[in-house]
């Protein structure tokens, strides 16, 4: 079964507190994105990466960080540093070898900060 | 940077009705696409439209693009209480890089049986 894989679901931090946000795929795609989503709002996106090792910043990075040490997984870390980190946090994926394509989302987590 | 606009923000329609949702965008794009989302949940790819193409239809879905006017529509025909979802218009620009979808902050449409 391909696809996207999130997890947690749901997740609780403590202020002060980093923690990591898993983004798994099977679809064997190079891109992979992390987007924020806030209450009746659309998606922000936080860092992406092309390949393998590369990952640029997006429009709201600060206070987060990831890696892209192979292509199938995409972490995000929320550090202490991002100060209003409550939101939904949503991972997607594309084949970027096909210009005309859509992208693949995960079912998101949910962080709150407790 | 959030580009595309979706108008309205909300929409209520009775079961049976029609429903079009607009998004409008600022820059040249490659192609636009139509996402679909419930309540809590992740987002789901509903069509997509190349540049070079006035309309398209999938299904009860048809989605019109203007490329003079940088807008778009979706219209969801003979609606379905399972279409109450938010919906958004994402919009990918000309191969520079692999920049990634742009998303609008979406309509959400509610339909009553």
């Amino acid at each position: 079964d391909g696809g996207i894989t999130q997890s947690p679901k749901y997740l609780f931090r403590k202020e002060g507190q980093n923690v990591t946000l898993s983004c798994e795929q099977n679809l064997n795609h190079d891109a992979m994105y992390w987007y924020r989503q806030d209450p009746g709002q659309g998606l922000r996106l936080i860092y992406y990466s092309q390949i393998v090792n590369d990952f640029q910043k997006g429009d709201i990075a600060e206070g987060y960080s990831v890696s892209r040490e192979k292509k199938e997984s995409f972490p995000l870390t929320v550090t202490s540093a991002q100060k209003n980190p409550t939101a939904f946090y949503l991972c997607a994926s594309m084949d970027r070898g096909n210009m005309n394509t859509e992208a693949f989302f995960g079912q998101g987590t949910r962080l709150t900060v407790v | 940077s959030q580009q595309g606009e979706e108008d309205p923000q909300a929409l209520s329609i009775q079961e049976g009705e029609n429903a079009t949702m607009n998004c409008s965008y600022k820059t040249s794009i490659n192609n636009l696409q139509w996402y679909r989302q419930n309540s809590g949940r992740g987002l789901v790819h509903l069509i997509l439209i190349r540049s070079n193409e006035r309309e398209k239809h999938s299904g009860r879905l048809r989605v019109t693009l203007d490329t003079s006017k940088k807008s778009s529509s979706l219209l969801i025909t003979a609606s379905r209480a399972a279409d109450t979802a938010s919906y958004f218009c994402a919009t990918a620009e000309p191969y520079s890089g692999n920049t990634p979808l742009v998303f609008g902050k979406g309509t959400r449409l509610s339909v009553i049986a």
